[in-house]
């Protein structure tokens, strides 16, 4: 799978939107868009996923460039709750299997 | 519906030992795939298991194997436990072999300590 670059932390107030980038410059046509967050002391967790339209779900949106070298995920009013190392992750269509690869995650901090 | 259960939640081991890792996944679920995640290493792929058979393994020494049982339930052991495999091991299931689409569903691990 392609690799991505994320920033190691950022920190967001509560109630306020976090927009939290990552960067995929070698990434194929057929890679997904996968995002995973983990909180403290869990397991990760499956949070949304695109390929080339902007998608939205109950947890957040997810916003693609144009070119799909880069992509967004923004959660819209942060709360405590949302702070979590969060992992953006490429996967081929074609791939048979689950091995995700997640690297190293931006750790997101939210103060009240 | 019931998320994936792994057991034991902690454990406690010295060197050269052998330990046995648990893993139920969701049910309906037949893929399981293992994780291992230290801080200094983050969150590396094991193995995963489908039917009973391992699809896809990870770069990890032979000391760590695993297995699935037909009611999907699988199992992961290390041999010969070493300090460095101290860490927190992570269990996922899916509904099938994967797609780029399928999201995986993670167990809450099995937090190993090796003395």
């Amino acid at each position: 799978d392609a690799k991505t670059t994320q920033p190691n932390s950022m920190e967001s107030n509560e109630e306020e939107p976090v927009h939290l980038p990552c960067n995929h410059s070698t990434i194929s046509g057929t890679d997904y868009i996968h995002w995973y967050r983990q909180l403290p002391s869990q397991g990760p967790e499956y949070v949304i996923h695109g390929l080339t339209s902007n998608v939205n779900n109950r947890m957040a949106s997810l916003a693609i460039a144009e070119d799909r070298k880069s992509s967004t995920l923004i959660l819209h009013r942060a709360t405590l709750r949302d702070a979590a190392v969060y992992y953006c992750i490429l996967r081929d269509s074609g791939s048979t299997g689950y091995a995700l690869n997640f690297g190293k995650g931006t750790s997101l901090l939210v103060t009240p | 519906k019931a998320g994936v259960t792994q057991t034991p939640r902690y454990l406690i081991k010295t060197r050269g030992q052998q330990v046995t890792l648990s893993c139920s996944p969701i049910s309906g679920h037949r893929s399981v795939s293992w994780y291992q995640q230290t801080p200094g290493q983050g969150l590396q792929f094991l193995f995963e298991y489908f039917s009973e058979t391992q699809r896809n393994k990870g770069n990890f020494p032979g000391r760590f194997s695993g297995r699935q049982f037909s009611n999907s339930r699988s199992e992961m052991n290390v041999s010969t436990l070493e300090l460095g495999d101290s860490a927190l091991y992570l269990c996922a299931s899916s509904l099938a072999p994967g797609s780029g689409t399928n999201e995986q569903f993670f167990g809450p691990g099995t937090r190993l300590t090796v003395l």
